[in-house]
């Protein structure tokens, strides 16, 4: 298992332009997140996923897009990057997130370092 | 609100012990999670409480008190390589469950 891949690990972007972060889980996952981590801050969460067709909004999702037309793929589209969007990407999958005994935990996939200038 | 509040920096001795605390207050409860970043690297799960009282994994142990909304993680035997961060996350009971991230907690361990 290769658990949860994302490319490009790198990209630095002009103002203005648009580009797309993969992310691709082998585990089956019905459920697939994208956060964003700022220097000295915590992660947080931009969009979600609890199965192919279906998404919505996290805490931080202006200036982004998604969609989940498989259940193994869950890109994360950047229009019109910004300066603000500067920062590492991360997309993770879980189980499902009832709780209880069963901690369903999520996993993180590498990251995408992204710059826009 | 939803807040999740941990030291920003911590440093320990190699061989030492190191407790690391998170509190919360958050709108729905359903686990609190920690987690561990190398610098550059992904998180990487640790530990999970649903339920009050200690759980111990090897060198790690986590702790919860729904009551008081507090939870630590307890480091033993502190390794070199044990210098990380250390994510405290909540689930909320409600939006699908999602987790709510605090700062973390930067653990520098040296000789």
């Amino acid at each position: 298992n290769a658990g949860v891949t994302q490319t490009p690990k790198f990209r630095i972007l002009k103002i203005g332009q648009s580009m797309t972060l993969q992310c691709t889980q082998d585990m089956n996952h019905n459920y697939m997140y994208w956060y964003r981590q700022d220097p000295g801050m915590g992660l947080k969460l931009i969009y979600y996923s609890v199965g192919a067709g279906i998404t919505d909004k996290g805490e931080v999702p202006n200036g982004y897009n998604v969609s989940r037309s498989t259940t193994e793929d869950f890109p994360l589209r950047l229009e019109l990057a910004a300066p603000s969007q500067t920062s590492v990407y991360f997309c993770a999958s879980s189980r499902k997130t009832s709780g209880g005994t069963y901690s369903n935990e999520q996993y993180f996939g590498p990251g995408t370092r992204l710059t826009v200038t | 609100g939803q807040n999740i509040d941990q030291p920003t920096e911590m440093t320990a001795t190699e061989g030492a012990i190191v407790q690391i605390n998170c509190t919360y207050q958050t709108s729905g409860f359903n686990g609190l999670f920690w987690y561990q970043q190398h610098a550059g690297e992904a998180p990487t799960f640790l530990s999970y409480n649903v339920l009050d009282g200690l759980e111990e994994k090897g060198r790690f142990s986590s702790f919860l008190s729904r009551s008081k909304g507090y939870s630590y993680l307890l480091l033993k035997e502190l390794q070199m390589k044990d210098s990380a961060s250390y994510l405290c996350a909540v689930r909320d009971r409600g939006s699908q469950g999602n987790l709510i991230f605090g700062k973390g907690t930067k653990l520098s361990v040296k000789p």
